[in-house]
């Protein structure tokens, strides 16, 4: 199994692009969640889904947009980025609620909007 | 919401150390997970546990839900320890689908 993969690994915007994170898990989870890691500061969620057609915002959702049309895929979109945007992003995904279940994460995308 | 607090911040040891990071938080919990995220920047689950105590290996992970603290240890540690290790939590108060991070604990081990 790959678990958890993301693409791109870096990536470089200027202010007022968009893209598209892409983040695709092979262990059939039900939950997937999308997180930002900024330096110094703890994990902030962004958006999760517990499962296909089902999403609903984290603690930090303002600028981005989430679609989870398959079990094995939820891209997580960038419509106008923001140099605040600029952080590391990791998916992740759990069988099941985070109080009974392990949350297995991708490698991480560096984005930095200049 | 709850605050979740790790010390210390950054911890340096000495190959063969034992070594202690603690977790605090201010809300009850259903669940505390330790994490730890290597240097190259991937982040792996150590430990899930809402009581007692957990061992896997060198690394041993307690919880006391009555004082809402959290250690992880590490027995004999080893240059490749050395990473972040990060506390989260469930937050019996929420729907349960969600954590709540620490900032970490930067942790080198010198051989």
């Amino acid at each position: 199994n790959a678990g958890v993969t993301q693409t791109p690994k870096f990536r470089i915007l200027k202010i007022g692009q968009s893209m598209t994170l892409q983040c695709t898990q092979d262990m059939n989870h039900n939950y997937m969640y999308w997180y930002r890691q900024d330096p110094g500061m703890g994990l902030k969620l962004i958006y999760y889904s517990v499962g296909a057609g089902i999403t609903d915002k984290g603690e930090v959702p303002n600028g981005y947009n989430v679609s989870r049309s398959t079990t094995e895929d939820f891209p997580l979109r960038l419509e106008l980025a923001a140099p605040s945007q600029t952080s590391v992003y990791f998916c992740a995904s759990s069988w099941g609620q985070a109080s009974y279940n392990e949350q297995f994460f991708g490698p991480g995308t560096r984005l930095t909007v200049l | 919401k709850n605050e979740v607090e790790q010390s210390p911040q950054n911890l340096t040891a000495q190959e063969g150390e034992f070594i202690t990071i603690n977790c605090s938080y201010s809300v009850g919990i259903s669940a505390l997970h330790w994490l730890q995220q290597h240097p190259g920047g991937g982040i792996v689950s150590l430990f899930m546990l809402s009581s007692g105590k957990k061992k896997h290996g060198r690394l041993i992970a307690t919880i006391n839900i009555q004082e809402k603290h959290s250690s992880l240890h590490i027995t004999a540690s080893h240059p490749r320890d050395s990473a972040v290790y990060i506390c989260a939590v469930s937050d019996s108060q929420s729907s349960g689908d969600k954590l709540t991070f620490g900032t970490g604990t930067r942790l080198a081990v010198r051989p």
